[in-house]
């Protein structure tokens, strides 16, 4: 059991440009989540899809952020025109059901210059 | 407000010595979790939904959902253990859409 797959682990892009990290979940479980974290506001719900369907997005910045989950071995977060204020750890977790125990991912940490 | 609150925002010990972290929740909540965050980053559960008294090794997590509050206690501490140890809730969503606290770092001197 390889674990929640993420990459790249560090990407570092200039203002403006976009960027997209890669959620691989376990294999078999149905629900997958996204969370931010920084220092300053700590660790953060984004959005969550349950059997790759999106359940709540509640967490997400209106403009500029999106989440997809095309097939059942990887989500994606994209983030379009990328401000300095995105820099964070970006953590990807999934879980057998949409609830019980929550396994993360290693992060990527985007730097926006 | 804050949700979660941890407690203390950090704790240094010596090797050997006890530990106790503590998370009070402001609302009402479903359940909540430990975590262990390790020095480069990466997260590990340590207790899912922990109802009473459960331990793990060292670890043994006291949880009143009622009260809204529960305890971590880190018993004979290992440099092994330095960290961040986060608590976070499901105020009722009914899934893992979990709200963290800031955390309590934790840091041993040999």
């Amino acid at each position: 059991n390889a674990g929640v797959i993420q990459t790249p682990r560090h990407k570092v892009t200039g203002k403006g440009q976009e960027a997209t990290l890669w959620c691989e979940p376990i294999s078999g479980h149905s629900a997958v989540f996204w969370y931010r974290q920084t220092i300053v506001q700590g660790l953060e719900f984004l959005t969550y899809f349950r059997n790759q369907a999106p359940i709540d997005d509640s967490g997400m910045p209106k403009e500029r952020f999106s989440a997809q989950m095309p097939n059942q071995s990887h989500s994606t977060l994209k983030i379009q025109s990328t401000q300095p204020q995105d820099s964070a750890v970006y953590l990807c977790a999934s879980s057998p059901t949409n609830t019980g125990q929550l396994y993360f991912g290693e992060g990527s940490k985007l730097t926006v210059l | 407000g804050q949700q979660v609150q941890q407690s203390p925002a950090s704790l240094v010990l010596q090797e050997g010595e006890n530990a106790e972290l503590q998370c009070n929740f402001s609302t009402s909540l479903n359940s909540m979790q430990w975590f262990y965050q390790r020095p480069e980053g990466s997260l590990v559960s340590l207790f899912y939904n922990p109802s009473g008294t459960k331990q793990s090794g060292r670890l043994t997590s006291t949880t009143v959902i009622k009260e809204r509050r529960s305890s971590l206690h880190i018993s004979s501490s290992q440099i092994t253990d330095s960290g961040t140890y986060l608590c976070a809730m499901d105020p009722g969503t009914g899934s893992n859409r979990l709200t963290f606290g800031k955390g309590t770092k934790f840091s041993l001197i040999p």
